[in-house]
C-alpha cells in the first residue's frame, strides 16, 4: 500500500531564505510522486510531478523537488522565498491508476 | 477557460440531514475526483469518476455516494451527516483519462459545517 508522511507540520523562515519541505513515501509498484499547493481558502494546484526520468525536477513559482528512491523521499526545495510563498503544501503519491494519496501536509510560514 | 468550479461555498446542516455537493470539470475533462479535506489533514479520496462510471471508492461509508452526469458535471450526495462529516470537500478534474499520473486540476471546494 502506498503512503506519504511530512515530517514537519510547520516550517517557519524569513523572507528571502531557502527552504526544504521533505516528503518520505512508500509504494509497492511504479512511483509517481506530486507537490500540490494550497493558498487560504483555496483548492490545490500543482507545483511540480515526477513521473520518471530525470530525479530533478523543476516546478512553478522557483520550486524544485529531488525524486530520491534509495531514501524513499522526494523534498521540495527553492532557494529564496518569498511573502507569497506563505502556504500549506502537500506530498501526494500516485496510489493505484485513478487516485492520490496526500500527506498531512507542511504549513511554510514566510515571515518579513 | 474556467477552471473547476464547486457549488456552494459554504454550508451548515445538522446532524442526520442530507447534502448534495455539485462539481463542474474544467471544459474537455471527463475524469471528476472526490476528496474530503478534515481540518488539518490532507486530502482523502472519496471516489473517481470517468465517462460517467465509478472507477474508484475510497475507504468511506455507504452514506457517501456520488453520480456523473453526460456533461461531466458531478454531485457528491452524503447521507444521515455526522458532525465527523465536517471538513472541506474538494473536487478535481483531469484529462484525458483519468490516470493517477494526470495532473488533477481542484476547485476552491465546499465547506460544511455540521452541527
Amino acid at each position: 500500500a502506498q503512503s506519504v508522511t511530512q515530517l514537519d507540520s510547520q516550517v517557519p523562515v524569513f523572507e528571502e531564505a531557502p527552504v526544504e519541505l521533505r516528503c518520505n513515501y512508500s509504494s509497492s509498484v511504479s512511483v509517481y510522486l506530486f507537490w500540490y499547493v494550497q493558498y487560504p481558502n483555496q483548492g490545490l494546484q500543482l507545483l511540480l510531478k515526477y513521473l520518471s526520468g530525470s530525479t530533478l525536477v523543476k516546478g512553478i513559482n522557483g520550486f524544485e523537488a529531488e525524486f530520491n528512491k534509495s531514501q524513499t523521499s522526494f523534498h521540495l526545495r527553492k532557494p529564496s522565498v518569498h511573502i507569497s510563498d506563505t502556504a500549506e503544501y502537500f506530498c501526494a503519491v500516485a496510489g493505484g491508476y485513478n487516485k492520490l494519496i496526500f500527506g498531512a501536509g507542511t504549513r511554510l510560514a514566510v515571515h518579513p | 477557460d474556467a477552471g473547476v468550479t464547486q457549488s456552494p461555498t459554504h454550508l451548515i446542516k445538522t446532524r442526520g440531514q442530507q447534502v448534495t455537493l455539485r462539481c463542474s470539470p474544467i471544459s474537455g475533462h471527463k475524469s471528476v475526483s472526490w476528496y474530503q479535506q478534515v481540518l488539518g489533514q490532507g486530502p482523502q479520496f472519496i471516489f473517481q469518476y470517468y465517462e460517467k462510471e465509478e472507477r474508484g471508492r475510497g475507504n468511506f461509508p455507504d452514506r457517501f455516494s456520488a453520480r456523473q452526469f453526460p456533461n461531466y458535471s458531478s454531485e457528491l450526495n452524503v447521507n444521515a451527516l455526522l458532525l465527523g462529516d465536517s471538513a472541506l470537500y474538494l473536487c478535481a478534474s483531469s484529462f484525458p483519462t483519468g490516470d493517477a499520473k494526470e495532473t488533477q486540476y481542484f476547485g476552491p471546494g465546499t465547506r460544511l459545517l455540521v452541527l
